[in-house]
């Protein structure tokens, strides 16, 4: 019963270095979205999948570039960290596209990103 | 000024106390009112769910909506040591989602 899978949980990196982040739903899910969670900020989204094969720009994009593998995985890649991009990273999936109405999201448990 | 307001606490509470939790927003668009919680290093789980205006019960819970007002309230009734943690708010207006800062509750036995 693992729902929604993110690797790794925590990475410290060097400014400018690279690294992905993985996500892994087994629920079926069309949608599928990237978020990250600041102190006062509140959640964003960077971006999301409404279904395999699209990806589009959410609240915060910049810095980062997004892949939808197939229907069960998203990854979120940083090619050239920025001290600005510490934060909490968390992957969620829905059955509908959030933000028409469908209800619940469904969170993984965050990767915790340093970048030094 | 932000599109959803959330105070963010901490509110610390006595064990059995009842508890108010509340986001004020501004665009009247919003149809869908949802209150998330998270717990400490955790990832956000839906804990009620409300279309437009009115209440919405589930147990210990109470989910408030005054579109009037642009105004919504989460209630916890009895609470307890096991309710510590953050409640966001996130307002859905069939086009987007959008998310309060969250509010950091404590419940103290």
């Amino acid at each position: 019963n693992a729902g929604v899978t993110q690797t790794p949980k925590f990475q410290v990196l060097k400014t400018g270095q690279s690294m992905t982040l993985q996500c892994a739903q087994d629920m079926n899910h069309n949608s599928m979205y990237w978020y990250r969670q600041d102190p006062g900020m509140g959640l964003r989204l960077i971006y999301y999948s409404a279904s395999e094969g699209t990806t589009d720009k959410g609240e915060v994009p910049n810095g980062y570039n997004v892949s939808r593998l197939n229907k069960r995985e998203f990854s979120l890649r940083l090619e050239s960290a920025a001290p600005s991009q510490t934060s909490v990273y968390f992957c969620a999936s829905s059955n509908g596209l959030a933000g028409v109405g469908t209800g619940e999201l469904f969170f993984g448990e965050g990767s915790r990103l340093t970048v030094l | 000024q932000k599109e959803v307001e959330q105070d963010p606490g901490p509110l610390s509470v006595p064990e059995g106390a009842i508890v108010s939790l509340n986001c004020t927003y501004s665009n009247s668009a919003f149809q869908y009112f949802m209150w998330y919680r998270q717990y400490s290093r955790k990832g956000p789980e839906l804990l009620m769910y409300t279309y437009s205006s009115g209440n919405k019960e589930d147990g210990r819970f109470t989910a408030q909506v005054d579109k009037s007002s642009k105004y919504i309230s989460l209630f916890i009734r009895d609470s307890q040591p096991s309710d510590s943690a953050t409640y966001l708010c996130a307002l859905d207006s069939n086009y987007q989602l959008i998310w309060g800062a969250g509010t950091k509750l404590i419940i103290k036995p």
